[in-house]
């Protein structure tokens, strides 16, 4: 079946621009995540979503990050005022969260760069 | 909250030979740890993973070992090929509510 997608694969902005940024997880997948991945760098975990229950947002950098996600689908990254520092790819990543199954399976990212 | 070592940072090994990369964790409440591949300019893939209720898994040339009491896991890849060459990053969490906690990953480079 059809993996989880993301759009734009690429986002170049001025700085100081907001910028959205999609996930579409894969279909039956009730949790969904967002991480950071600066060049060269590992996965930072951004916020967390799991069904109709409230995000966990304890990794967001800052107020000028937010995120949404309606019921179990698609969910938009929302950065404001973008910074250069905010240059980075997005990934999302969903999970079935049946029973014992944790496995996150990743889109291809969003490739930001604020120039 | 939690934090992952991920060490070395770069491997670098002849092909055929066995490679290891070890990782430790803080939160004595994780109890799910998944190794991901990633290729350059790919998404990171899951190749295997482990639960705490085991101390090791093996996958054909890979394998995951974990000690719970030292708050540690490793990856051993036997008969390393050209195509293992990548990044590896190890992860942990409490799985349920919490995402994964990463580590900063291991270039690992085959020499023909």
């Amino acid at each position: 079946g059809a993996g989880v997608s993301q759009s734009p694969s690429n986002k170049v902005t001025e700085k100081g621009k907001d910028v959205e940024l999609r996930c579409d997880p894969i279909s039956g997948h009730t949790a969904l995540y967002w991480y950071r991945q600066r060049l060269g760098q590992g996965l930072e975990f951004l916020i967390y979503f799991q069904g109709n229950s409230a995000p966990d947002k304890s990794g967001l950098p800052s107020d000028r990050f937010s995120a949404e996600r309606t019921g179990e689908s698609v969910s938009t990254l929302t950065i404001q005022r973008t910074q250069q520092e905010d240059s980075a790819v997005y990934l999302c990543a969903s999970s079935s969260k049946t029973g014992t199954a944790y496995e996150q399976y990743f889109g291809p990212g969003t490739r930001l760069t604020v120039t | 909250g939690e934090n992952v070592e991920q060490h070395p940072s770069t491997l670098s090994v002849q092909e055929g030979d066995s490679a290891v990369i070890k990782c430790t964790y803080s939160d004595s409440a994780s109890n799910y740890f998944p190794w991901y591949k990633q290729e350059l300019g790919k998404r990171p893939q899951l190749i295997i993973d482990i639960r705490s209720n085991v101390g090791e898994k093996k996958d054909q040339r890979i394998a995951v070992t974990l000690n719970k009491t030292a708050k540690h896991f490793s990856l051993h890849i036997t008969e390393t090929q050209p195509e293992d060459s990548a990044v590896y990053f190890c992860a942990a969490s409490r799985g349920g509510a919490d995402g994964l906690t990463f580590g900063k990953g291991t270039h690992l480079i085959i020499q023909p």
